[in-house]
């Protein structure tokens, strides 16, 4: 497609639980990047890829939290043993790795821990 | 610190009218981008228009234009001509170009309602 996937579009889980939210960035975009976003609220960064190299994970809230990109496309957000402050909006966007050039969103993945 | 600023939660602009979006931002580095996003209630941000730090001219893009100010660490959002549409919030973003740190810091945002 031509734009960033994302899906879910929604997930429901139950505390304890783990889910799995991916990303399938537009292609040939180097730099793919993970944030959060709290209800009425600015996306918060949670982690950044280039190609398959997490380069920087400074954003994830907790050991709890786990991202991959194993082939240097898709990526998969991992959180396991879900608790209620993690609900919230998962964004993921991705890029080419020149400056200047904007980071396109997906539409997000709305999660709610019941 | 608070890196981007945006000072006022909720506008309200009259339909054909124009408004500015107020961004201030902090950043020690001396080469940087800001961008503009805009979320529909829908969910997906949708990249506006780019500054760069070096850049000579105000960006614009269509309706959209951006009041930079360099001196002023500010970078405002004009919309010309608002359209029932351009209701969304408006997020104000900054890229940091020096050091290792590639992710976009954003601001709390604006919600932008334009009036029949």
């Amino acid at each position: 497609g031509a734009g960033v996937s994302q899906s879910p579009r929604y997930k429901v889980a139950k505390r304890g639980q783990d889910v799995a939210l991916r990303c399938d960035p537009i292609s040939g975009h180097v730099s793919l990047f993970w944030y959060q976003q709290a209800l009425g609220q600015g996306p918060e960064f949670l982690t950044y890829f280039q190609n398959e190299a997490q380069l920087d994970k400074s954003g994830l809230p907790s050991d709890r939290f786990f991202a991959e990109r194993p082939e240097g496309s898709v990526s998969t957000l991992k959180i396991q043993r879900t608790q209620q402050e993690d609900s919230a909006v998962y964004l993921c966007a991705s890029s080419l790795l020149i400056s200047n050039q904007p980071q396109h969103f997906g539409d997000g993945t709305r999660l709610s821990i019941l | 610190a608070q890196k981007i600023t945006q000072t006022q939660p909720g506008m309200f602009v009259q339909e054909k009218e124009a408004v500015t979006l107020d961004c201030t931002y902090d950043t020690s580095d001396p080469s940087y981008g800001l961008f503009w996003y805009k979320q529909p209630s829908s969910g997906e941000m949708i990249f506006l228009i780019y500054q760069g730090s070096y850049d000579q001219q105000n960006a614009t893009e269509g309706r959209y234009s951006l009041n930079f100010q360099k001196a002023r660490k500010s970078a405002n959002l004009v919309i010309s001509a608002s359209q029932l549409g351009d209701s969304a919030m408006y997020f104000c973003a900054m890229r940091e170009h020096s050091g290792s740190a590639r992710q976009l810091t954003f601001g709390s945002g604006t919600q932008l309602t334009v009036l029949p």
